[in-house]
């Protein structure tokens, strides 16, 4: 299967500083990619979907100003916690796939974030 | 609007038997797809199976194989023959292709396999 790959793997920043997380596909091109927020033992909750060249798209709640998405390219994604409090901390996600559609979404190993 | 509902917070299961896991949803699409995921301890997300909204039969992908009901919405995980090491969090997804294309999640069921 296709590989994305997510980095850091974990983080540990102080309040108030900025976080950035990115998401590569390695060996394809990924016109969308997805960013995800996991709390613990809980489900994957969509954030927000990104697309190569333009504007992402929020999903309703999130705050599009405290967590910047830039899909500068069609194997990158990268995701930016702005002025991060411990509220914040979580597991981050990130997906892409080949093509809009049927095939399924391969997943980035994730990021563990801790705001201290 | 579209909804993943796992009613199984847990599921024991003993080494080599089989387990059903729950799935059912709700989409206004004609058109989508259904996916399950596996998230061991470790975080990452595997890809499981896949079965497409018209497809006839239902799909197996070695040890996995889904139950797809598509009358009563439903898209159960039936894992054959258990091992230790499919110990891990389980999540049934799904992906409408009329529009925004966004995948969503269940809950998940976390499955637990003794010897």
């Amino acid at each position: 299967g296709a590989v994305v790959s997510q980095h850091p793997s974990w983080v540990i920043c102080k309040s108030g500083t900025s976080v950035k997380i990115e998401c590569r596909s390695l060996d394809f091109q990924a016109t969308t990619m997805f960013w995800y927020r996991q709390f613990p033992k809980q489900s994957l909750m969509l954030m927000a979907t990104s697309n190569e060249g333009s504007k992402a798209t929020y999903e309703q709640g999130v705050e599009k100003d405290k967590f910047l998405i830039n899909h500068a390219s069609l194997t990158l994604s990268t995701l930016t916690v702005t002025s991060a409090h411990p509220e914040d901390s979580s597991f981050y996600i990130c997906s892409a796939s080949h093509s809009m559609g049927r095939t399924e979404a391969f997943f980035g190993q994730g990021t563990r974030l801790t705001v201290v | 609007a579209q909804k993943i509902t796992q009613t199984q917070p847990g599921m024991f299961v003993q080494e080599k038997e089989a387990v059903t896991l729950d799935c059912t949803y709700d989409t206004s699409d004609q058109s989508y797809g259904l996916f399950w995921y596996k998230q061991p301890s470790s975080g990452e997300m595997i890809f499981l199976i896949y079965q497409g909204s018209y497809d006839e039969q239902n799909a197996t992908e070695g040890r996995y194989s889904l139950n797809f009901q598509k009358a009563r919405k439903s898209a159960n995980l039936v894992i054959s023959a258990s091992q230790l090491g499919d110990s891990a969090m389980y999540f049934c997804a799904m992906r409408g292709f009329s529009g925004a294309d966004k995948l969503i999640f269940g809950t998940g069921t976390r499955l637990q396999v003794f010897p």
